[in-house]
């Protein structure tokens, strides 16, 4: 059971947008900067923002991250085919002392 | 270019040890925060702990689900990453990755536990 919250999918058509929440606490989301990870079918997972809202060199600008209070959320616009795939967040908690993922978020695109 | 690329995976039995390696390649092991993240068969990716850059405080972080069992070293001279495994259990079963501050990931290598 993770710590942090996720939808278990979202969904759109070619062209649309997606949000994608993650939703935690105090120790966690409410101290930490966030990252989110692309995880694609039989892929090595990938950094997608770091940082709340900064993207990494090679990610499009239709990508975006966003923090706030104790909850964070990515949103992809424009989707492609090629964004079919899994999105985690993950961030410090200072009460575990340990590195957490969300549960991720299912992107399928319709 | 930075690259990772982890071996060692294979079949164990529970109660078993075994040691995976990371090796790295475009920059110092010695000198990056490393990780092992791991993600069990239809599950989400989980975090197994880390090791800070030489010389930094708290340099090792676990998680509770591993803590007593794996451990985290480095081999300058291969400029190579280290996780070693001991009283391994089915749960365990899942393809491990390391990766350089979460920034840089390698593909990964299959460890399963079973008898």
């Amino acid at each position: 059971q993770s710590v942090l919250i996720q939808p278990p999918s979202a969904s759109g058509t070619p062209g649309q947008g997606v949000t994608i929440s993650c939703s935690g606490s105090k120790s966690n989301v409410g101290a930490n900067a966030v990252r989110w990870f692309q995880h694609l079918p039989g892929a090595a997972p990938k950094l997608f923002i770091h940082t709340d809202d900064q993207r990494p060199p090679g990610v499009p600008d239709r990508v975006s991250g966003s923090r706030s209070g104790t909850s964070a959320s990515l949103a992809i616009s424009g989707l492609q085919s090629e964004d079919e795939g899994d999105y985690y967040c993950g961030v410090w908690d200072d009460t575990l002392n340990a590195y957490v993922f969300g549960p991720g978020t299912k992107v399928t695109v319709l | 270019e930075v690259q990772l690329v982890e071996s060692g995976g294979t079949l164990v039995q529970p109660g078993g040890s075994l040691k995976l390696s990371c090796a790295a390649s475009g920059f110092s092991v010695s000198g990056s925060a490393m990780h092992w993240v791991r993600q069990a068969p239809g599950k989400g990716l989980e975090w197994v702990g880390r090791l800070r850059s030489k010389g930094k405080r708290d340099a090792t972080a676990i998680a509770a689900s591993v803590k007593g069992r794996f451990n985290f070293t480095r081999d300058e001279s291969e400029n190579t990453f280290h996780l070693e495994m001991t009283s391994l259990k089915i749960e365990d079963t899942a393809v491990y990755y390391c990766a350089r501050l979460l920034g840089w990931w390698g593909r990964g290598t299959l460890v399963t536990v079973s008898s």
